[in-house]
């Protein structure tokens, strides 16, 4: 099957500082890529759905200013959690959908565990 | 119901089936499907299944679906400790066909 590859798989940062997660469809075109929030024992969470070329849609209750995603080519989108707290510690998972027109089924990146401290 | 429900957790002896089971919200979806996610972990697409089949068979793994009831269902058989995971079932909505998820089921198998 289609490969999103998600980086970093973990990362532990500081109060205050920010953090930018990648997103990769490495062997398609995926116009459109989503971002969810897990928490421990949760189910996913749908953040924003990522257009490359426009902005992002995000959900209700999700801060665009603090949650910034980056959609600048049809295999890369990125999410920036800025000024990040510990309350934003969570596991973020991006999904992609191929673009071609039997293309269904969204694929997903292997997660990014961030704890901040 | 407005939510993707699923029950929260099963647990099955090896070499049994297990069966897990998800109510989905619209009738009109056309594609229904069965993500697997393991601890720490991103989610790995199981399997789908397109809205005119009531059901699909891959290797191991039936799903069943009752569009009058929005009832899907996914038999794992011959279940083995590998299987033990979280089961998400989700369906697209919304504009961009986004996936919509269930609670997830936490199937544990027993040696």
């Amino acid at each position: 099957g289609a490969v999103v590859s998600q980086h970093p798989s973990r990362v532990i940062c500081k109060s205050g500082t920010s953090v930018k997660i990648e997103c990769r469809s490495l062997d398609f075109q995926a116009t459109t890529m989503f971002w969810y929030r897990q928490f421990p024992k949760q189910s996913l969470m749908l953040m924003a759905t990522s257009n490359e070329g426009s902005k992002a849609t995000y959900e209700q209750g999700v801060e665009k200013d603090k949650f910034l995603i980056n959609h600048a080519s049809l295999t890369l989108s990125t999410l920036t959690v800025t000024s990040a707290h510990p309350e934003d510690s969570s596991f973020y998972i991006c999904s992609a959908r191929d673009r071609r027109p039997l293309g269904t089924e969204a694929f997903f990146g292997q997660g990014t565990r961030l704890t901040v401290v | 119901g407005e939510d993707v429900e699923q029950s929260l957790f099963l647990s099955v002896r090896e070499g049994d089936s297990s069966v897990i089971n998800c109510t989905y919200t619209d009738s009109s979806s056309t594609y229904l499907y069965w993500y697997k996610q393991e601890p720490g972990a991103g989610l790995q697409l199981l399997t789908y299944i397109f809205s005119n089949m009531d059901m699909k068979q891959d290797q191991r793994l039936t799903v069943l679906l009752n569009k009058k009831d929005k009832h899907l269902s996914l038999r794992i058989a011959d279940t083995q400790t590998g299987d033990s995971a979280i089961y998400f079932c989700a369906e697209p909505l919304g504009s961009a066909r986004q996936l919509t998820f269930g609670s997830g089921t936490q199937l544990t198998v027993l040696p």
